[in-house]
């Protein structure tokens, strides 16, 4: 099966700042890469996902990155508001599968 | 318009019980996914039906986990012989066909006891 890896699995930035988030896989054939937001005691919802014929997607104050030679991407927030608060997942899909990361906890300090 | 909705929210059960979680998905989707969700984990990779079959049932742990989704809309979980090991959150997801934005229903705790 796909490994999937999450970086960092938590993190702390003060409100305004930006945070990064970087997932890297490991099967070649991906091509479909989302990042979930989840909140406490709800289902993940979709923020943002990218296909593979492209680099990178920008939507308002969040972007994501792919680098597919390198196997990975990233998710970028800038200025950060205290309702982004939550744990994040990516989740790319390999042939026929979606596999979920373990989740990075996003703390913005007001 | 209507989300996925699951049922029972919570569900309590005695070890060696037999359960079933229902889904309910977005009227339309083709796509539907299972997953279980321990505390501070990430979503776990259950079954994902296309239609009515089982498109990939690799992520069911063994044989006491079924699913089901014979008209090819609602779904329902079946877990038979329940162990203290099987609580977890379970969750549904739709999506208009796979690889495709999924929306996640707010999920099934099981407690057993």
């Amino acid at each position: 099966g796909e490994n999937v890896e999450q970086h960092p699995s938590t993190l702390s930035v003060q409100e305004g700042d930006s945070a990064v988030i970087k997932c890297t896989y490991s099967d070649s054939a991906s091509n479909y890469f989302p990042w979930y937001k989840q909140e406490l005691g709800k289902g993940p919802q979709l923020i943002i996902d990218i296909r593979s014929n492209v680099g990178e997607k920008k939507d308002q104050r969040i972007a994501v990155t792919l680098n597919k030679t390198a196997k990975h991407f990233s998710l970028h927030i800038t200025e950060t508001q205290p309702e982004d608060s939550a744990v994040y997942f990516c989740a790319p899909w390999g042939y026929q599968k979606v596999t979920f990361g373990t989740g990075t906890k996003l703390q913005v300090i007001p | 318009g209507a989300g996925v909705s699951q049922t029972p929210s919570n569900k309590v059960t005695e070890k060696g019980k037999y359960v079933e979680l229902r889904c309910d998905p977005i009227s339309g989707h083709t796509a539907l996914y299972w997953y279980r969700q321990s505390l501070g984990q990430g979503p776990e990779f259950l079954i994902y039906f296309q239609g009515t079959g089982a498109a990939d049932d690799s992520g069911l742990p063994n044989d006491r986990f079924f699913a089901v989704r014979p008209e090819g809309s609602v779904s329902t979980l079946k877990i038979q012989r329940t162990e203290r090991g099987d609580s977890a959150v379970y969750l549904c997801a739709s999506s208009l066909t796979a690889q495709n934005e999924q929306f996640f229903g707010p999920g099934t705790r099981l407690t057993v006891l």
